[in-house]
C-alpha cells in the first residue's frame, strides 16, 4: 500500500482534458512540495512536474500541476495518444524522513 | 550529457546479498548539490525508494526505515560511482532496481538510470 493513494486507471479520448489526483496527509503533501513523473512503457520514470506546479524545459504546457491542502492534481489538456503511459506523484514525508510515491495511474487514451 | 549507467547481477539467490553499481558520467558522485539514490519498482510496491548518499563536505547516508538492517549505499570516488546492497534477500525483493540523481529543495529525481530486473529466486 504506497503512502500517496492515486486512482489506478483514467482514460480519455483524444482532445479532452483529464485531472488524475493525489492524496496524501500532513506529513507529506501538506507540508511539502509534490512532483509528477511520467513512466511510458518499458522506460525510467521522468519527471513532468515538480514544486507542485513547475514544468522542466521540453514538458509540453498541456501538462500542469496544482496542489489543495493534502492533495495534489495533475492535468493533461488536449490529450494525445502519445500520453498512454503511467503518472506518479510523489514528495517527502516528514514523518518517514524520505521521499514517498503514490501506487500509480494507468492512463489510456482511447 | 549526464547518463547513469548501472550494473550487476540479474538473479540473485535467497537470503545472499543484491549488489548492484551506478557509473556516473557527465556529473560527479563528490558534487555538493545532489544525491544519488536507489529507487526500486515492482507490481506489489511500486515505486519504494530505498536510500541514498551525498557529499555536504562530509558524506551523509540515509536509507529507508524498513529496510535500514539489511541496505548499504556506498561511494566510490575513485571509479565516480555508486552502490547498492540489500542483503538478506527474499523473494519479495524481487523487482526493478533504478539509481537515480536528485537536487533539493525541492526534491526533484531528475536523472534516472536504465534500471536492472532482478530476480531473487533458487
Amino acid at each position: 500500500q504506497s503512502v500517496l493513494i492515486q486512482p489506478p486507471s483514467a482514460s480519455g479520448t483524444p482532445g479532452q482534458k483529464i485531472t488524475i489526483s493525489c492524496s496524501g496527509s500532513r506529513s507529506n503533501i501538506g507540508s511539502n512540495t509534490g512532483n509528477w513523473y511520467q513512466q511510458l512503457p518499458g522506460t525510467a520514470p521522468k519527471v513532468l512536474i515538480y514544486s507542485n506546479d513547475q514544468r522542466p524545459s521540453g514538458v509540453p504546457d498541456r501538462f500542469s500541476g496544482s496542489k489543495s491542502g493534502t492533495s495534489a492534481y495533475l492535468a493533461i489538456s488536449w490529450l494525445q495518444s502519445e500520453d498512454e503511459a503511467d503518472y506518479y506523484c510523489a514528495t517527502w514525508d516528514d514523518s518517514l524522513n524520505g521521499p514517498v510515491f503514490g501506487g500509480g495511474t494507468k492512463l489510456t487514451v482511447l | 550529457q549526464v547518463q547513469l549507467q548501472q550494473s550487476g547481477p540479474g538473479l540473485v539467490k535467497p537470503s545472499q546479498t543484491l549488489s548492484l553499481t551506478c557509473a556516473i558520467s557527465g556529473d560527479s558522485v563528490s558534487s555538493n548539490t545532489v544525491a544519488w539514490n536507489w529507487i526500486r519498482q515492482s507490481p506489489s510496491r511500486g515505486l519504494e525508494w530505498l536510500g541514498r548518499t551525498h557529499y555536504r563536505s562530509k558524506w551523509y547516508y540515509e536509507y529507508a526505515e524498513s529496510l535500514k538492517n539489511r541496505i548499504t549505499v556506498n561511494p566510490d570516488t575513485s571509479k565516480n560511482q555508486f552502490s547498492l546492497q540489500l542483503n538478506s534477500v527474499t523473494p519479495e525483493d524481487t523487482a526493478i532496481y533504478y539509481c537515480a540523481r536528485s537536487r533539493s529543495p525541492p526534491l526533484i529525481f531528475d536523472l534516472w538510470g536504465r534500471g536492472t530486473l532482478v530476480t531473487v529466486s533458487s
